[in-house]
């Protein structure tokens, strides 16, 4: 069973651009959530989401940021216009429907010039 | 919100022997209790958990203790390892409702050989 994918591991974007992020959920999970680690610090909430639905976007900033989780296909965390306060790590996690056990991907380094 | 508070920042133990981390959490509605691993520039990785319903929980060289009604978990580490030496993460969040991870700011934990 293949563990949480993300692609890709590394992404260097100018000022400006758009950054798209990818994360394929574990087998048989359903649940998805994004967070963001800032250099030396923890990890903070952005988004979490179930097949085609928000659930909670409490902790996403409300411009620049969106999140979707499609039907088909992985989820996709898309920054537009980046600056480069945005360069950090961005990590997934999937969960089964049940309990709330959340394991992470290997995570996507974003880097803003 | 919930808000995570984790103790210490930096702990320095001789192999061998134990490590204690403290967190304490502000949401009494919270019931489900993860500890994560990460090692420079990994992913996150689930070490153990515990549910409200669990006072303790033991798996090998790790154990995790519960005080509901402080609102405070701890994680021990017996017999430390060299490879042990990781920054560790403790959360807190719901099982159901909101399911996003709080998490504490992290414990740097270097074991001397």
């Amino acid at each position: 069973n293949a563990g949480v994918m993300q692609n890709p591991r590394h992404l260097v974007r100018r000022r400006g651009q758009e950054a798209r992020l990818r994360c394929s959920p574990m087998k048989g999970h359903s649940h998805v959530y994004w967070y963001r680690q800032l250099p030396e610090e923890g990890l903070k909430f952005m988004v979490y989401l179930q097949k085609e639905n928000i659930i909670d976007e409490s902790g996403m900033p409300k411009e620049r940021f969106s999140a979707e989780f499609p039907k088909e296909g992985p989820s996709i965390l898309r920054i537009q216009q980046v600056v480069r306060g945005d360069s950090a790590a961005y990590f997934c996690a999937s969960s089964p429907s049940s309990y709330n056990e959340q394991f992470f991907g290997p995570g996507t380094r974003l880097t803003v010039l | 919100g919930e808000n995570v508070e984790q103790h210490p920042s930096t702990l320095s133990v001789q192999e061998g022997d134990s490590a204690v981390i403290k967190c304490t959490y502000s949401d009494s509605a919270s019931n489900y209790f993860p500890w994560y691993k990460q090692e420079l520039g990994k992913r996150p990785q689930l070490i153990i958990d515990i549910r409200s319903n669990v006072g303790e929980k033991k798996d090998q060289r790790i154990a995790v203790t519960l005080n509901k009604t402080a609102k405070h978990f701890s994680l021990h580490i017996t017999e430390t390892q060299p490879e042990d030496s990781a920054v560790y993460f403790c959360a807190a969040s719901y099982d159901t409702g909101r399911r996003a991870l709080t998490f504490g700011s992290g414990t740097r934990l270097q074991v001397q050989p």
